[in-house]
């Protein structure tokens, strides 16, 4: 079965620049979340989209914007990186909201 | 007061045991309940969720809601060392939204 894809799965960049990160929901999953995960932390929401319009916004940083395009898929827009950005950052999806969420593998960046 | 509560752990039972792991929410309105199991460095996995008050079982799980006590358990049955993880409480709000509690580390001893 098709699952959440993310990529790139490893992200090294330094202080001030930016990153973008995918991802491509499974087919026929309208709704897509981005979470953030540090170390030994629970996974943070950062934002999520409805049918290609953002549903709801969680603590994402002025820095970060996303999108969802025509297709479903996704991206995380990030700029002005700073060291406690790294992370591993999640993608998930789901038939519907207030659904189970389907995870992708996730995307480890490292701000050095 | 987060919006999703768990205890930290690390909560550890020796092998076949019955592992129970507990979650408060805050919000009244919340009407989806899952858990999901996260191994170390992975993404988190579904294995329950639960929409009405009493209990559901799977397998060696079994979820149970408590809406007017606002609370969400997860009993593991016969547990195993491959059980050892940890176990994300999560519920829907009224947005469009699943908040995760901080999760409980789960140690099975063979």
């Amino acid at each position: 079965a098709a699952g959440v894809i993310q990529s790139p799965r490893h992200l090294i960049k330094e202080k001030r620049e930016t990153a973008t990160l995918k991802c491509y929901p499974i087919p026929r999953h309208d709704t897509v979340y981005w979470y953030q995960q540090g170390p030994g932390q629970d996974p943070q929401f950062l934002i999520s989209f409805y049918e290609k319009m953002q549903s709801d916004k969680g603590s994402i940083p002025d820095r970060f914007s996303a999108q969802q395009f025509s297709d479903y898929h996704s991206e995380l827009n990030m700029s002005s990186l700073e060291l406690g950005d790294s992370a591993l950052y999640f993608c998930a999806s789901s038939r519907d909201h207030a659904e189970k969420l389907f995870f992708g593998s996730g995307t480890q960046l490292s701000v050095l | 007061q987060k919006e999703v509560e768990q205890n930290s752990g690390p909560l550890s039972v020796p092998e076949g045991a019955i592992a129970s792991l507990n979650c408060t929410y805050s919000d009244r309105g919340s009407q989806s309940f899952f858990w999901y199991r996260q191994y170390s460095g992975k993404s988190p996995e579904l294995i329950m969720f639960i929409y009405s008050n009493g209990d559901k079982e799977d397998g060696r799980f079994t979820a149970q809601l408590n809406k007017a006590s606002q609370y969400v358990s997860l009993l593991i049955r016969d547990s195993q060392p491959s059980d050892s993880a940890t176990y994300l409480c999560a519920a829907t709000t009224g947005g469009f939204k699943t908040i995760f509690g901080a999760g409980t580390r789960l140690f099975v001893k063979a």
